[in-house]
């Protein structure tokens, strides 16, 4: 399968713990994307990768939200001391460069905190 | 927030109808996109709009560039029950804060 890769699909944890997801993008894509998902909306724009720099965050993304890429292929979001407005769809999409905008997403991970 | 108003909101058609719908920015983009989701998945990309006033076909798809640069819309012919999901637009003005709309619902009747 060479397409975009999330683990786990679902995540169900209590209200302050610490969640971390994993994306794994196509393997030639240098570009990767992290949204964020709720119900009846359409993505929201978290962050974004070139290679392993991260190049743009959104004001969505909180203190408690950190995301890696450290060699430039697979990365991580991970969520500090979880809230229930986090509960979300997270989803991942990975692009080339040189055309970025046609992304190609990930089938997400679902995200419920109780 | 949302900056893209997509509608309809939900479309219930039968069988072998044809479908419209659109999208409206407040602001120019220089890119829109369209996306189909299903339940539990993400987004699959359809079509992308790269110039304004662009027509652009993918088998029963297809979606236009407005000339305004503030509007998309998308047709599909002859539906199929496959055609369930929801439909995303999406746009960008040269950035990488890519826009969704908040989606077309749509139900095919067989």
């Amino acid at each position: 399968d060479t397409g975009v890769s999330q683990n786990p699909r679902h995540k169900i944890t209590k209200r302050g713990q610490n969640v971390t997801f994993r994306c794994d993008p196509i393997s030639e894509h240098n570009r990767l994307y992290w949204y964020r998902q709720t119900l009846g909306q359409g993505p929201e724009f978290l962050t974004y990768f070139q290679n392993e720099a991260q190049l743009e965050k959104s004001r969505l993304l909180s203190d408690r939200f950190s995301a890696e890429r450290p060699k430039g292929s697979f990365s991580t979001l991970e969520i500090q001391r979880t809230e229930q407005g986090d509960s979300a769809m997270y989803l991942c999409a990975s692009s080339l460069s040189v055309s970025h905008y046609e992304q190609y997403f990930g089938p997400g991970t679902r995200l419920t905190v109780t | 927030g949302q900056q893209l108003n997509q509608s309809p909101q939900s479309m219930f058609i039968q069988e072998g109808e044809d479908v419209s719908m659109n999208c409206t920015s407040s602001s120019i983009f220089n890119t829109w996109l369209w996306y189909k989701q299903d339940p539990g998945e993400g987004p699959v990309l359809l079509i992308a709009l790269y110039k304004a006033g662009e027509l652009t076909s993918n088998g029963r798809l297809t979606a236009q560039f407005g000339i305004t640069r503030k509007d998309s819309f998308l047709n599909i012919s002859a539906s199929i029950p496959s055609d369930v999901g929801i439909y995303f637009c999406a746009g960008s003005y040269n950035n990488n804060d890519m826009r969704f709309g908040a989606g077309t619902r749509l139900t095919v009747k067989p």
